[in-house]
Formats: C-alpha cells, sequence, structure tokens
C-alpha cells in the first residue's frame, strides 16, 4: 500500500475554505485516492473518492493532478461542525478479495469562529 | 448513517474476562472488516471476512477471534482481556458495488478495569 503524508494539524477560520493536501509519491497505477472524516469517539466517515482530475460531491471536492503523487481534499466554508480529523487513504478498491485499510495519523482540523 | 450497526455502544468488563461484539453490515455488502482504535495506536486492521470466510489478518491477537455468519453478521470475541484492550472497535463493510469502498459503523468502546 502506497504511504501516505499530509499535515498532522490545520487551523482555519468558519466560513473560509480549507485545502488538505496529501502526498503519495508511490501511488500505483490501480489505485484510488480516499479521504475519510472522523470525529471523537465516531467511526470513520466517508467523504470522497477519486482516481484523477477532479471529483465533486455535495461535502467536497478532490484534486488530483496529473502525477497523481499528491491530492488536496477542499472543504468549502467550513463550520465549527467541520472539526475532525481527516485520513488520507490510497488503495486498489477494485482488487478483488482482501483490502485492509491503513490509516496514518490523519489532519486533525480545528475550525475557529 | 452508514447503514453498519454495532452492538452493544459500550461495554465494561474486568480483566481475565471475554465479550462479544456483534455487526451487521449494510444490506448486500459481503465483506466485514474489524478495526481497533486506542489513544496511542490510532486506527489498526484487524481482520476481514467475506461472504463467512477469513479473507485477511491484520493486528489480531490470538486472544481474539472473529466469524461471519451465513447472514452475514459479524462477531469479534475478545477473550482473557488485558487492561491494554480498553479501546474503540470499529466495524467496516464493503462490497455492494463489486468494490471495496468501505463504511463504518459507530463502533464498540470497550473499557477493562
Amino acid at each position: 500500500l502506497a504511504k501516505t503524508t499530509q499535515p498532522i494539524s490545520m487551523d482555519s477560520y468558519e466560513g473560509q475554505e480549507v485545502n488538505i493536501t496529501c502526498s503519495h509519491n508511490n501511488i500505483a497505477t490501480n489505485d484510488y485516492i480516499t479521504w475519510y472524516q472522523q470525529f471523537p469517539s465516531q467511526g470513520p466517515r466517508f467523504i470522497i473518492q477519486g482516481y484523477k482530475t477532479k471529483v465533486t460531491n455535495e461535502v467536497a471536492s478532490l484534486f488530483i493532478p496529473a502525477d497523481r503523487k499528491s491530492s488536496t481534499l477542499s472543504l468549502p466554508r467550513v463550520s465549527l461542525s467541520d472539526t475532525a480529523v481527516y485520513y488520507c487513504l490510497v488503495g486498489d478498491i477494485l482488487l478483488a478479495g482482501s483490502y485492509q485499510l491503513t490509516f496514518g495519523k490523519g489532519t486533525k482540523l480545528s475550525v475557529i469562529p | 448513517d452508514s447503514g453498519v450497526t454495532q452492538t452493544p455502544k459500550h461495554l465494561i468488563t474486568a480483566t481475565g474476562q471475554r465479550v462479544t461484539l456483534r455487526c451487521s453490515p449494510r444490506s448486500g455488502d459481503l465483506s466485514v472488516y474489524w478495526y481497533q482504535q486506542s489513544l496511542d495506536q490510532g486506527l489498526q486492521f484487524l481482520i476481514q471476512y467475506y461472504n463467512g470466510e477469513e479473507r485477511a489478518k491484520g493486528n489480531i491477537l490470538e486472544r481474539f477471534s472473529a466469524q461471519q455468519f451465513p447472514d452475514l453478521h459479524s462477531e469479534l470475541n475478545l477473550s482473557s482481556l488485558e487492561l491494554g484492550d480498553s479501546a474503540l472497535y470499529f466495524c467496516a463493510s464493503s462490497g455492494r458495488t463489486g468494490e471495496n469502498t468501505q463504511y463504518f459503523g459507530p463502533g464498540t468502546r470497550l473499557t477493562v478495569l
């Protein structure tokens, strides 16, 4: 599984756009990039997933450059409720058989009023 | 709501005891994964079952075991409990659409006294 590197923590004011970048230099051809959000004492929640270019859903956008060695999760106009830990994971989601997720430390986002 | 349910929400027990945690996957998902999250270790993959059969093992202790039943629900059995087993235990499921994006349950908080 490709190793990922992301900032340990970030602070943002309410209403701002937050961009969290994840590095994955050893990403493989079949790997997808997935982001999860976790609130204290709750299970990780799937946010967004992508393979290349840009993916957008009702919660976030995911930007992936052509070389796919990094990705950026963009949260528009954050609110206090977006304070959480955000995990970037890389893996072949279409691989038949086992696919355990390897979680790193994640990025602890703190939204300030 | 991810569609994955876990019971019980909280469990308090004593050292040396045995407990069983239960997980019901999302409707149609064939894979169930178990993860442990403690304060100092982060989220760690324990074991995966696919359609009733063990598919992958992670950092699961020999005192721990799991199974997946014909109705696809899964149980994680923890025996000879130690203080260090106190943690949040999450179940995740995947496989409804042929890919492995995992959806997590709310977790069971185990406290060993």
